[in-house]
């Protein structure tokens, strides 16, 4: 089945603990993005990468860091998490040429 | 670079009424344009999509969505609502350019009433 896998689905964890939150797909898709869901706010791009070894930022990056050794893989990293990324972040990937987009379920951040 | 609004935050409205979720956009290039809808604890599950060709495109449970370029808006529509379809919708956008950024607009809770 073609899909997006995240994980955790939930994490709580403590300020300042460094996290890793895995997304890989199984479509060989070379796109490959990070948002996060926020009350009123809707879903806003953290980072995107266009193939492999080829990332940039979104719209809001700061505090947290990516990478994409393998085109299936793209973890977003949270170095030192503050109250503040308490979030649902999402991943999703597209191919190229296409204009669909394949989402995860979704992974629920609380950071306390 | 494109953005999405979304004017209403929730619209309330009781089972069987019809409903309509308003969306525009602004680009300075063509579009693609999507409705993705979010029930209560669950994640992001594309609603309907427009691409190209006909400007009324339709969703398999009822919904249905009709690209107006010269207004640059994308309303999602419909006839009679169950109490079933409470969720949050979103309305998304991407530029039919080099980019692959989905933007989205910051959505609409459908509150559905017996």
């Amino acid at each position: 089945e073609a899909q997006v896998t995240q994980n955790p689905r939930y994490l709580i964890t403590v300020t300042g603990k460094k996290l890793t939150v895995t997304c890989s797909q199984n479509m060989n898709h070379e796109y490959m993005s990070w948002y996060r869901q926020d009350p009123g706010l809707g879903l806003r791009q953290i980072y995107y990468s266009m193939n492999v070894e080829v990332t940039d930022k979104g719209d809001v990056p700061e505090g947290y860091k990516v990478s994409r050794k393998e085109k299936r893989n793209f973890p977003l990293i949270l170095e030192s998490p503050s109250p503040n990324q308490t979030s649902l972040y999402f991943c999703a990937s597209s191919f190229q040429g296409s204009a669909g987009y394949t989402f995860g379920s979704g992974t629920r951040l609380t950071v306390v | 670079a494109q953005s999405v609004t979304q004017l209403d935050s929730q619209v309330p409205v009781f089972e069987e009424a019809p409903v309509e979720l308003r969306c525009n956009y602004s680009s300075s290039v063509s579009v693609y344009l999507f409705w993705y809808v979010q029930y209560p604890n669950q994640g992001l599950q594309l609603l309907l999509k427009y691409l190209s060709g006909s400007t009324l495109v339709e969703s398999i449970n009822g919904f249905e969505a009709e690209f107006n370029k010269s207004q640059t808006s994308f309303h999602l529509r419909k006839p009679s609502v169950h109490i079933s379809d409470t969720a949050e919708y979103f309305c998304a956008v991407r530029g039919q350019d080099s980019s692959y950024k989905l933007i989205f607009g910051s959505g609409t809770r459908l509150l559905v009433r017996p």
